[in-house]
C-alpha cells in the first residue's frame, strides 16, 4: 500500500495550460515537501510546507497543504516546457527519523510548446 | 548552499563484481544518509538509513548483506552493491541532512546509474 497517493502518474499538455498535481494520504505528516527531477539528476527541492492549511507560492507554481496535513497540491500556471519533468511529493511522519522521507509515486508532466 | 556530491554518476559492470558508490557532503556536516533505489520513470524508494559511526538502518526487503553501507566520516557514506546482478540495475540516489539547517532539509545526490551486465 503506498502511503502517499500522488495523481496523476502522468500529465500531458500544451504550453500555457494550468495543471494541478495530488498527493493524498491517510496518514499525518508534520512535513510535506515538493521536489523536480529531471532524468539522470537527484530531485531538486522546489519547497517545504509544514502548517495545515498553508499556501505558497513560486512564481508559477502554488503549494497548498490540507487543513489536516493529510493532503498537498501543486498547481502550475501558464506551463512552459521547461516545466517538464518529474514531480514527486515527499511526507516527513512525526516520529520518525528525521530526513526520512516517503514520496509518492510522482508525476511525469510533459508541456508540448 | 550546501551540497552533496555522489560518484560515480555512472557504472557499467559485469554480474558478479561489485560496485562502491559515495555520497559526500561538500561543505556541511551529515551524520545521516539516506540511499534510494529508483527504478524509470518511478520514484524513489528508500534503501536505507546511514548513520556516521555505526551500523545502518535498512528498509524492510532491502538485503543488507547485498547492499553494504559504511558512514565512517562525518562526510561521507558509501554504498557497495556486492555480487551485482542484471537485476541491481538502476538509479541510485543518496540524500544528506544538513544538521545546520533548523527546518527539515535534505539535500540530493546526482545519482548514480548502475547498469550490470
Amino acid at each position: 500500500t503506498q502511503l502517499l497517493e500522488q495523481s496523476p502518474q502522468f500529465l500531458s499538455i500544451q504550453e500555457g495550460e494550468n495543471l494541478t498535481v495530488y498527493c493524498n494520504s491517510s496518514s499525518v505528516f508534520s512535513s510535506l515537501q515538493w521536489y523536480r527531477q529531471e532524468p539522470g539528476e537527484g530531485p531538486v527541492l522546489l519547497v517545504t510546507v509544514v502548517t495545515g492549511g498553508e499556501v505558497k507560492k513560486l512564481k508559477r507554481l502554488t503549494f497548498q497543504f490540507g487543513d489536516a496535513r493529510k493532503d498537498s497540491s501543486l498547481h502550475i500556471t501558464a506551463a512552459q516546457p521547461g516545466d517538464t519533468g518529474l514531480y514527486l511529493c515527499a511526507g516527513a511522519k512525526r516520529g520518525t527519523s528525521y530526513g526520512k522521507l516517503t514520496f509518492g509515486q510522482g508525476t511525469i508532466l510533459t508541456v508540448h510548446p | 548552499g550546501a551540497v552533496v556530491s555522489q560518484h560515480p554518476s555512472r557504472v557499467i559492470c559485469k554480474s558478479g563484481t561489485s560496485v562502491k558508490i559515495e555520497c559526500r557532503s561538500l561543505d556541511f556536516q551529515a551524520t545521516t544518509m539516506f540511499w534510494y533505489r529508483q527504478f524509470p520513470k518511478q520514484s524513489l524508494m528508500l534503501m536505507a538509513t546511514s548513520n556516521e559511526g555505526s551500523k545502518a538502518t535498512y528498509e524492510q526487503g532491502v538485503e543488507k548483506d547485498k547492499f553494504l553501507i559504511n558512514h565512517a566520516s562525518l562526510t561521507l557514506s558509501t554504498l557497495t552493491v556486492t555480487s551485482a546482478h542484471p537485476e541491481d540495475s538502476s538509479f541510485y540516489i543518496c540524500s544528506a541532512r544538513d544538521l545546520g539547517q533548523t527546518n527539515e532539509k535534505l539535500f540530493f545526490g546526482s545519482g548514480t546509474q548502475l547498469s550490470v551486465l
